[in-house]
């Protein structure tokens, strides 16, 4: 059965820094592309990043390029996402998702983790 | 980026309807575009793929079709369970981008 087990969320200053982390299981990690998707409360679906099976292609939204980072690491069958600078309109459910089709970066996300929680407020 | 323009933002219906929500993209999405059902407090599921690919395990109630930008997921018996938002992804051209979302409630 896959899972995808998001941790690291929690309540951070703005300014402030949070790794979240994605251990993935009941498949193999690293033949699929991976990605993050947040949901602000309230709001609509909002794609984060995606790095490829590899790691050799990653992606980030406009809106946070320059204060995110996202990484991965094969043997461990972990994704992970490193925000950095964080603002109040960060605050959202982040939700690590596998990409399904194993060739190719952009396609449909397949399975999802039940998410991490981000809230930034002082 | 394309945008995603999903509509209406919301329906009532009643257990039996058929219901129809569009998602119109702003440019060519060469049919890469996926459907999603979230209930409250879950995350997304998947239930459709290149516009009419129906999941594995998505009951075939759910359908889609592709006209131009036009895409169309139709609900053809909504059954309890099916109360939800619905969002479609156009997955063609990065970054992907989703729709605003369609939140189909009890009429």
């Amino acid at each position: 059965e896959v899972q995808l087990v998001e941790s690291g969320g929690g309540l951070v200053k703005p300014g402030g820094s949070l790794r979240l982390s994605c251990a993935a299981s009941g498949f193999t990690f690293s033949s699929y592309n991976m990605n993050w998707v947040r949901q602000a409360p309230g709001k609509g679906l909002e794609w984060v990043s995606s790095i490829s099976s590899t790691s050799n292609y990653i992606y980030y939204t406009d809106s946070l390029k320059g204060r995110i980072t996202i990484s991965r690491d094969n043997a461990e069958n972990s994704l992970f996402l490193q925000m950095d600078s964080l603002r109040a309109e960060d605050t959202a459910i982040y939700y690590c998702a596998r990409g399904s089709f194993q060739q190719l970066i952009l396609s449909p996300f397949d399975y999802w983790g039940q998410g991490a929680l981000v809230t930034v407020s002082s | 980026d394309i945008q995603m323009t999903q509509s209406p933002s919301s329906l009532s219906a009643s257990v039996g309807d058929r219901v129809t929500i569009t998602c119109r993209a702003s440019q060519d999405t060469g049919i890469s575009l996926a459907w999603y059902q979230q209930k409250l407090g879950t995350a997304p599921k998947l239930l459709l793929y290149a516009a009419s690919r129906l999941e594995s395990g998505v009951p075939p109630r759910f359908s889609g079709s592709a006209s131009g930008t036009d895409y169309t997921l139709t609900i053809s018996v909504l059954q309890p369970e099916d109360f939800a938002t619905y969002y479609c992804q156009q997955y063609y051209r990065a970054p992907p981008t989703f729709g605003q979302g369609t939140k189909v409630e009890i009429k």
